[in-house]
């Protein structure tokens, strides 16, 4: 079945940490990739998002995202974590090939940063 | 300030007791889009809406009704809300030539008993 993967369910990490967190695809064609941030208590953010081009995206606060198209993976890292970043991370793309902007969401990772 | 704006943000419900969860946006977006966040499930679409008067069934449609009379107004409804609808919902909006980009809006945690 077609799907979006985050096998990291939970990651506790320490201040100053590298952070890579897992995303998958199972489509395909042709795909735009997104990864979407929930602060405690708060509605979604967008982090950073991939159409074309570079393969290597930078969004906001450091985190960074790698397209690589023969895994079928989105990654997305940030060199050294800290506690602000304590949050949930959703993973998600849209299906170009299909003509559909619809958002298909991972069931997403809870990152906890201890100081 | 552009954002979406979702009322009640916490409601606590009885089963079969018909509720509305209002959701407005104030940047003219043209669609319009409800999520129900579940642990390990990630956010699934319920009802999307493409512009005035157009709606279409997400992933997980059963319960649940929208219309969309105004451009800044998509509200949920539920006519008889059972106890596997409570969740925390989303609603979110985007322009039409950006639609992957969405615009969340804070959240409305449901609970029926």
């Amino acid at each position: 079945a077609q799907s979006v993967s985050q096998h990291n369910h939970h990651v506790i990490l320490s201040e100053a940490a590298s952070l890579e967190l897992g995303c998958n695809y199972s489509y395909g064609g042709t795909v735009n990739l997104f990864w979407y941030v929930q602060y405690p208590g708060q509605h979604l953010q967008l982090l950073l998002k991939y159409f074309s081009g570079d393969p290597l995206v930078k969004g906001i606060k450091g985190f960074e995202a790698e397209f690589i198209k023969s895994k079928f993976s989105f990654n997305l890292r940030k060199p050294s974590v800290q506690w602000s970043d304590t949050a949930e991370y959703f993973c998600a793309v849209t299906l170009v090939s299909y003509n559909t902007d619809k958002l298909i969401f991972g069931t997403g990772t809870r990152l906890q940063v201890f100081p | 300030e552009a954002q979406v704006t979702q009322n009640p943000r916490y409601l606590i419900t009885v089963t079969g007791k018909k509720l509305t969860v209002t959701c407005s946006q104030n940047m003219n977006h043209e669609y319009m889009s409800w999520y129900r966040q579940d642990p390990g499930l990630g956010l699934r679409q319920i009802y999307y809406s493409m512009n005035v008067e157009v709606t279409d069934k997400g992933d997980v449609p059963e319960g649940y009704k929208v219309s969309r009379k105004e451009k800044r107004n998509f509200p949920l409804i539920l006519e008889s809300p059972s106890p596997n609808q409570t969740s925390l919902y989303f609603c979110a909006s985007s322009f039409a030539g950006d639609q992957e980009t969405q615009y969340f809006g804070p959240g409305t945690r449901l609970l029926v008993l």
